[in-house]
């Protein structure tokens, strides 16, 4: 069974870094791209960055480029967004999502979604 | 960037009921479109991706279609679990956006 548990949420004043964890577990890891979306309270969704499965090929939304950094450690069966410089406007529920891609390549859907992480900034 | 316009953001209907939703793209993506669920509390669900194919397990009164600009999802005959809200996501051109949603309530 597919799984992704993310962690690191919290509240935090803006200006300042949070760092989010994503475990994966029910496939294998290396062989997937993976994504972060993320949803403001009461809003809809917006695809925040992706990774290949390699870390290859790496992209940013334009509203978090810059200030997020998106990585994986396919031996830990982990992806992680590092977020510097935070914004009001980045609160929200983190996902970490599976890319529904075959091996190797890069679809930019998901198949898969974590529960999910509240990001609160807010001083 | 690709905009996208679903619609309607609203739709009240009954259990039994076939309902439609529609995205509309600002340009043609080909058939590279996704359809997710989402009930409240819970992350979102793949149902249908490239326009028309089934994500496994999702039941076959879900059905997609179209194709460049416009899109449907149809669900054949609304059952109570069906009662949450709808997005479409296209994945043709970066960056990888969402419709801004469709809420199904109990009419």
């Amino acid at each position: 069974e597919v799984q992704l548990v993310e962690s690191g949420g919290g509240l935090v004043q803006p200006g300042r870094s949070l760092r989010l964890s994503c475990a994966a577990s029910g496939f294998t890891f290396d062989d997937y791209a993976m994504h972060w979306v993320r949803q403001a309270p009461g809003k809809g969704l917006e695809w925040v960055s992706g990774i290949s499965w390699n870390s290859g090929s790496i992209g940013y939304a334009d509203s978090v480029k810059g200030r997020f950094t998106i990585s994986r450690d396919n031996a830990k069966n982990s992806l992680y967004l590092q977020m510097n410089s935070l914004r009001a406007e980045d609160t929200a529920l983190y996902y970490c999502a599976k890319d529904k891609s075959s091996v190797g390549a890069t679809e930019y859907y998901f198949d898969y979604w974590g529960q999910g992480t509240l990001v609160t900034v807010s001083s | 960037v690709i905009w996208m316009t679903q619609s309607p953001s609203l739709l009240s209907a009954s259990t039994g009921d076939r309902v439609t939703i529609s995205c509309r793209m600002s340009q043609g993506i080909s058939s590279y479109l996704a359809w997710y669920q989402q009930k409240p509390g819970k992350a979102p669900e793949l149902l249908i991706y490239a326009a028309s194919t089934l994500q496994s397990g999702v039941p076959s009164r879900f059905s997609g279609s179209g194709s460049g600009t416009d899109f449907t999802l149809t669900i054949s005959c609304l059952q109570s679990e069906d009662f949450a809200t709808y997005y479409c996501q296209q994945y043709y051109s970066f960056p990888w956006t969402f419709g801004q949603g469709t809420k199904v309530e109990i009419k």
